[in-house]
């Protein structure tokens, strides 16, 4: 079956812009986590939905959000993009759990010049 | 709070040589703990898992609630163990999956 897919995989934005990012998920997977990967940090979670429902967040700032969609499609939305944001946005999938097997996406690399 | 703390950013050993990966949590209940590695150009994906106490690609991972760890280890590293891993820790019911910062793995010949 068809893994996760991120879209775009790629962007390019200036401060003070804001982003949208699509995560699908594999087919009967109903949790979807969203990711900030960057060197210095590494995989930071940002926040969980399940159902259509966040489930959990991280510590992140307002301007980082995010929703689900009935199909189990997710965005997440980053509004006055600061130089700091820039990093590799991993969204996984899971069944039921996020315990259960995570599956990852390729993730969308996000360049704020 | 939950934490996962890796404390070697990067490993190199040598072909054949024995390889432990450092993994300490903290968390005050049961938590569940896992391995992911990501090889180069690859997606991130689930090494192990410790409730499952299984082997796998060799490596093989024993909680230790006394000592907060969940060191992973193989016996004999190949070139191709090379890659990054990292260890994630879900605690209680409601709370979200953690992961360390991970660890470069580098085996070399």
């Amino acid at each position: 079956k068809a893994g996760v897919t991120q879209t775009p995989r790629y962007l390019i934005k200036t401060r003070g812009q804001q982003v949208t990012l699509s995560c699908s998920p594999i087919s009967g997977h109903r949790s979807v986590s969203w990711y900030q990967q960057t060197p210095g940090q590494g995989l930071q979670f940002l926040f969980e939905y399940f159902s259509e429902t966040q489930r959990n967040k991280g510590n992140f700032p307002g301007r980082f959000s995010g929703r689900q969609f009935s199909n189990s499609r997710s965005e997440m939305n980053v509004s006055t993009l600061e130089l700091g944001d820039s990093a590799l946005y991993l969204c996984a999938s899971s069944l039921v759990r996020v315990a259960d097997t995570q599956y990852f996406g390729p993730g969308t690399r996000l360049t704020v010049l | 709070a939950q934490r996962v703390t890796q404390p070697e950013k990067l490993l190199s050993v040598f072909k054949g040589a024995p390889v432990e990966l450092k993994c300490n949590y903290s968390y005050s209940g049961s938590p569940e703990l896992f391995w992911y590695v990501q090889y180069s150009r690859q997606r991130l994906q689930l090494l192990l898992r410790h409730i499952s106490r299984e082997s796998i690609k060799g490596f093989t991972a024993d909680l230790n609630k006394g000592e907060t760890s969940f060191h992973l280890k193989k016996p004999f590293a190949q070139e191709e163990d090379s890659a990054m891993y990292y260890c994630a820790l879900k605690g209680g019911a409601g709370t979200a999956l953690i992961f360390g910062k991970g660890t470069t793995l580098s085996v070399s010949s």
